[in-house]
């Protein structure tokens, strides 16, 4: 079966670092993708990745390795407004995009 | 821009009654989307289309329909509501795609979501 892996909750500080891992094992592989979402909010997207290594836009950072189905997105400099859900998905060899359960990340003062 | 509209933002139903969750999207995207999102779970494709007039079920589709008419609208229908359909839907559109010779970026816009609850 088709699983993607990524932690419950985390919690941080604000002006911080935070790293957010994904794993996932797929029928395929044609990207990897992490939407942001906020508390009632629907996600909006944050970055993709189809070639090994790291992609930084601004604050933001998103690394692949894809012969250990392993991914991370990286927050830097955290802001209260961080605080939000970060879903991890894949896009399988069908190109449907498959789905992790997402990271409730909890900024602190 | 609208972007992707979808209506209402919140329904309750009685089991057994029926309903049309509708969407539309204004970025002329081939691909649309509707995913149902339960606490603590991923988002569950329900339906998509690669076009007009071409529908597919995705992961869980039963309990529901869907058409595609138009490049613009992709409408949700439920029949015989079930409390199993609580939840919160998302409509989603993407585009282009492999038929226009271009890879499927997977970038998705989403609309604001309806929140569906079935008593």
């Amino acid at each position: 079966g088709q699983n993607i892996d990524q932690p419950t909750e985390m919690t941080a500080t604000e002006g911080a670092i935070v790293q957010i891992n994904c794993t996932y094992q797929t029928s395929g592989f044609n990207g990897l993708f992490w939407y942001q979402q906020h508390a009632g909010e629907a996600p909006t997207f944050l970055s993709y990745n189809v070639l090994d290594g790291l992609e930084e836009k601004g604050r933001f950072s998103s690394f692949l390795s894809r012969s250990k189905g392993y991914s991370y997105l990286l927050l830097k400099e955290l802001q209260m407004k961080d605080s939000a859900s970060y879903l991890c998905a894949v896009m399988d060899s069908n190109y449907q995009l498959i789905w992790g359960a997402g990271t409730k990340l909890i900024i602190k003062p | 821009n609208a972007g992707v509209t979808q209506t209402p933002k919140f329904r309750i139903l009685k089991i057994g009654q029926s309903m049309t969750l509708q969407c539309t999207q204004d970025m002329n995207h081939n691909y649309m989307y509707w995913y149902r999102q339960d606490p603590g779970m991923g988002l569950k494709l329900i339906y998509y289309s690669v076009g007009a007039g071409i529908t597919d079920k995705g992961e869980v589709p039963n309990g529901y329909n869907v058409s595609r008419s138009t490049t613009e609208d992709f409408p949700l229908r439920l029949e015989l509501a079930a409390p199993s359909q609580t939840s919160v839907y998302f409509c989603a559109s993407s585009g282009p795609g492999l038929a226009g010779g271009e890879l499927h970026t997977g970038e998705l816009f989403f609309g604001e979501g309806s929140r569906l609850t079935v008593l």
